[in-house]
């Protein structure tokens, strides 16, 4: 079984729907981070949490929520998608306080919005 | 701040030939230093990691070393395989372990 598991991995939705984006991971780590990926951009982070009562914005939070329900459980949510939303979405998670840790990543959620 | 700066792509190589994806840094202090690998369809895999410098990490036959004289850590491997291809990217970890930053990521297509 993954570490870090996404659900859905596929998503198609309309413009203003509202979308949740799930990650639970059993590595029992602390940090979880949600980024997204465009062609060309690489990576950005959207938000990360460093424990269950701490949430943070990223790079580009705006038009995203997040929730941290446990500690091996971020969600992650579009109140009213728009197109320009449209992207692969991954969760990542990482040991806490570890400079020499990386980060673990899911499979990702391909979404899309028409 | 810090960040990471890697060679765009794409890149495209026969089978058997050698791979270098330059990746030079900024940052504070001595930060940490990796490389992933995603492959179609899947997320990002650590490849190899190098934590202070003058380290060298190695898998799978890549290697990388962190200079700090030359604030780098480029990807380098002798003899690509089909199998390589793949999206590449270079990451720092700050040296406090709470941000973390990726480079824009080098496609890379090996070709028979």
């Amino acid at each position: 079984d993954a570490d870090v598991t996404q659900t859905p991995r596929n998503r198609i939705t309309k413009t203003g729907k509202r979308i949740m984006l799930e990650c639970s991971q059993t590595k029992g780590h602390d940090r979880m981070y949600w980024y997204r990926q465009d062609p060309g951009l690489g990576l950005r982070l959207i938000y990360y949490s460093f424990d269950v009562k701490d949430i943070n914005k990223g790079e580009i939070s705006d038009g995203y929520s997040v929730s941290r329900q446990a500690q091996a459980k971020f969600s992650l949510s579009l109140e009213s998608a728009i197109p320009n939303q449209t992207a692969l979405y991954f969760c990542a998670t990482s040991e806490a306080g570890q400079p020499n840790q990386p980060q673990h990543f899911g499979d990702g959620t391909r979404l899309s919005i028409l | 701040g810090d960040s990471v700066t890697q060679m765009e792509g794409p890149v495209t190589l026969s089978e058997e030939a050698f791979l270098t994806i330059n990746c030079t840094y900024t940052a504070t202090g001595y930060p940490s230093l990796f490389w992933y690998v995603q492959y179609p369809g899947e997320g990002l895999q650590l490849l190899l990691k190098a934590t202070k410098a003058d380290d060298k990490g190695s898998n799978k036959g890549f290697e990388a070393t962190y200079r700090k004289e030359t604030t780098s850590f480029h990807l380098e491997k002798g003899s690509v395989q089909v199998s390589d291809s793949a999206v590449y990217f270079c990451a720092l970890s700050s040296r406090t372990g709470n941000q973390f930053y990726f480079g824009t990521g080098t496609s890379l297509t090996v070709i028979p």
